[in-house]
């Protein structure tokens, strides 16, 4: 199985600041990785598809990069509604495979 | 508007059974492969396995082969996940989510098993 390490677990921030969420695969996964959103009691939210591709409806300080096995999540300008557990997906290999989640909360 | 709304969730003792649905609206439900994903109480997301458009393949998790069976009715545009040998590590909110970017997911199903 394709391991993905996500990091930090954790993360605090303030309003206004550049966030960065980081997902390391154990191997080659090419560009098949998404990320999602879940806030509380909610069903994960698609952020960014296929490392770089924004889902409709997403805000646009929301940006993904990498390729292989290092891939980024960017949130350019926090906002209190960013407030949430985020998560990466590798659908490159079976069985899919998710991160560990980074926790996001406002400083 | 895409919707999946699952139902059957509740307590089951551990060795039993439980059908899960997932009920899908909004696109052409037999055009999409479509997956099952749960997620534990400490919050880890788990993928169970996902079926082709017209439910003749299916692929799971090694974790759960075996025990779990995905179908799909394309008539009603809804598709199953049946549960058995349950364990207490199958205690999760289940959810099924459009094999398509993984884009669209339900609001989830909890299953809990204890005796």
């Amino acid at each position: 199985d394709i391991q993905m390490t996500q990091s930090p677990s954790f993360l605090s921030a303030s309003v206004g600041d550049r966030v960065t969420i980081n997902c390391k695969a154990s191997q080659n996964i090419n560009r098949y990785l998404n990320w999602y959103q879940q806030k509380l009691g909610e069903a994960p939210k698609l952020l960014i598809y296929n490392a770089n591709s924004l889902q409709t409806g997403i805000p646009s300080r929301f940006s993904g990069s990498g390729s292989g096995t290092d891939f980024t999540l960017t949130i350019s300008s926090l906002q209190p509604e960013d407030v949430a557990t985020y998560f990466c997906l590798q659908h490159n290999s079976w069985p899919r495979t998710f991160g560990g989640g980074t926790k996001l909360e406002l400083k | 508007e895409v919707q999946l709304v699952e139902s059957g969730g509740s307590l089951v003792q551990p060795g039993g059974s439980l059908k899960l649905s997932c009920v899908a609206s909004g696109f052409t439900f037999s055009n999409y492969w479509m997956d099952w994903v749960r997620q534990t109480p400490g919050k880890s997301l788990e993928w169970i396995g996902e079926i082709n458009t017209d439910g003749s393949k299916t692929n799971y998790a090694p974790s759960i082969k075996d025990r779990f069976t995905i179908s799909r009715d394309n008539a009603k545009s809804t598709l199953y996940l049946q549960m058995s040998n349950v364990k207490s590590d199958d205690t999760a909110i289940y959810y099924c989510t459009r094999n398509n970017r993984f884009d669209y997911w339900g609001q989830g199903v909890m299953v809990t098993v204890s005796s």
